[in-house]
């Protein structure tokens, strides 16, 4: 079946980085943009980016285009998160999901068929 | 503006409709989708471009849009449909996406 697995939760100190991973199966890897989403405790939800199947085009909300970058590896159809410089803020459940879309000439229609289980990132002294 | 507004809260006697709206400028161009979450799960997609639902999501369920006014209705709520809801679209010039700000759903 379709799935999105993502790593386990990592506990950090302002300063450092942090890699969360995404790994794919029960579906073909390059067919699907894959997007990042991130939720601060008791937030709503952010949507920070996507990453096209190739990996050589990224598109970032303008709030996570400094210290935050996406990459993805088609070799063991897993998608990366990196967040450089943490700080308290970060703090959150980071969520991956997969791209579908629909582009008619008329309206478009973009939806997140399937969500990983999301990874919480702790930013603490 | 790629903003999209919801309602923070809203509230329905047991068996009733509800209506969940979201408005923004880029739904007179794209279409939203919807997610429901609950407490400590991750999103689960329940109505994406005109109406549709994926498989698994039950037919009380579904999706309208009117000028920049994208709703999400409810018929019939059941006490498992509390949860956060939350409407997305991508702005109008195929740039970023963007989500609501949620709207928590309480089942009275």
């Amino acid at each position: 079946q379709v799935q999105l697995v993502q790593s386990g939760a990592e506990v950090k100190k302002p300063g450092a980085s942090v890699k969360v991973s995404c790994k794919a199966s029960g579906f073909i890897f390059t067919n699907h943009w894959m997007h990042w989403v991130r939720q601060a405790p008791g937030q709503g939800l952010e949507w920070m980016g996507v990453i096209n199947p190739r990996g050589d085009v990224t598109m970032y909300a303008q709030k996570f285009q400094d210290r935050f970058t996406m990459t993805r590896d088609t070799s063991t159809s897993t998608v990366y998160m990196e967040v450089s410089s943490l700080r308290s803020e970060d703090t959150a459940v980071y969520y991956c999901a997969r791209d579908n879309s629909v582009i008619t000439t008329g309206a478009s229609w973009w939806w997140f068929d399937t969500w990983g289980q999301g990874t919480l990132v702790t930013v603490s002294t | 503006s790629s903003e999209l507004t919801q309602d923070p809260a809203v509230s329905v006697a047991l068996g009733q409709t509800v209506r969940i709206t979201c408005q923004g400028d880029s739904l007179t161009t794209n279409y939203a989708s919807w997610y429901q979450q609950k407490p400590g799960q991750a999103p689960v997609l329940v109505i994406f471009g005109k109406n549709n639902r994926p498989s698994g999501i039950p037919d009380r369920f579904s999706g309208s849009t009117s000028g920049n006014t994208a709703s999400l209705t409810i018929t019939g709520t059941q006490a498992e449909d509390e949860a956060d809801y939350y409407c997305n679209c991508r702005d109008s010039s195929g740039g970023v996406w963007v989500f609501g700000g949620g709207t928590r759903l309480t089942v009275l």
